[in-house]
């Protein structure tokens, strides 16, 4: 059973990138596409982008500019990286294991989340 | 605010049926497909129904999708305790930068 872990520095001073790393076990990264959805306190989901184990990646539009997201196959992890965070980038933020083709997008399962505050 | 929307809330008693609406258009619900999330208090979401009206192996037959145009639906039969929660729908928006987008999400209170 594939569980997801997310990890990182809780608290990012402002105009500092905001850095996290989701630790995949019960299973291999080299298959299946992998998310980052964050959700800001008391607010709906976004959902930031995803990457293939292959590096392909894909993100979300409003925030293309200032995201990364990479892969690490011999550690089974994957990370994100927000530049120039702001306190509009306060969210707890989701790893998520994402089946992708034509018309959709799937998150399952997802990890615990982790609280990052941007703050000085 | 989100190109999905759906009620802040809804309600019923244990037993009975509640259904909750998400209301897109032809570029995200029209032309994608649908997923429904359930993200009890505190804890992360969890995939309830995908690809309009799919279960995962272990989600309750109580919970059910359907999809109409640029709609959708999920509806509770039998509610439960448990099952007061936020719940969200999500699909692909196909307009100008293709972005995948959640709904607004309902909260529903068991009374």
């Amino acid at each position: 059973q594939v569980q997801l872990q997310e990890s990182g520095p809780g608290l990012v001073k402002p105009s500092e990138t905001l850095s996290l790393t989701c630790t995949v076990s019960g299973g291999s990264i080299d298959t299946y596409y992998w998310s980052w959805i964050r959700q800001p306190p008391g607010k709906e989901l976004e959902w930031i982008g995803y990457i293939h184990y292959s590096g392909s990646t894909n993100y979300n539009p409003s925030l293309k500019s200032r995201v990364a997201i990479s892969v690490d196959m011999s550690k089974n992890q994957f990370s994100l990286r927000v530049s120039s965070a702001t306190a509009a980038d306060t969210a707890v933020y989701y790893c998520a294991r994402s089946s992708y083709g034509d018309h959709f997008l799937i998150f399952d399962p997802w990890g615990q989340g982790t609280l990052v505050t941007v703050s000085s | 605010q989100s190109v999905l929307t759906q009620p802040p809330s809804a309600s019923g008693t244990p037993g009975q049926r509640v259904t909750i609406s998400c209301s897109g258009s032809s570029s995200n619900i029209g032309s994608n497909t649908v997923n429904w999330y359930q993200q009890l208090p505190g804890t992360a979401p969890k995939l309830l129904v995908y690809s309009n009206i799919q279960r995962p192996s272990g989600v309750p037959d109580r919970f059910s999708g359907s999809k109409s145009g640029t709609s959708a639906s999920l509806a509770i039969s039998g509610l439960r305790p448990e099952d007061e929660a936020d719940y969200y729908c999500a699909a692909w928006d196909d307009s100008v930068n293709a972005v995948y987008v959640f709904g607004t999400g309902t909260k529903v209170t068991v009374l």
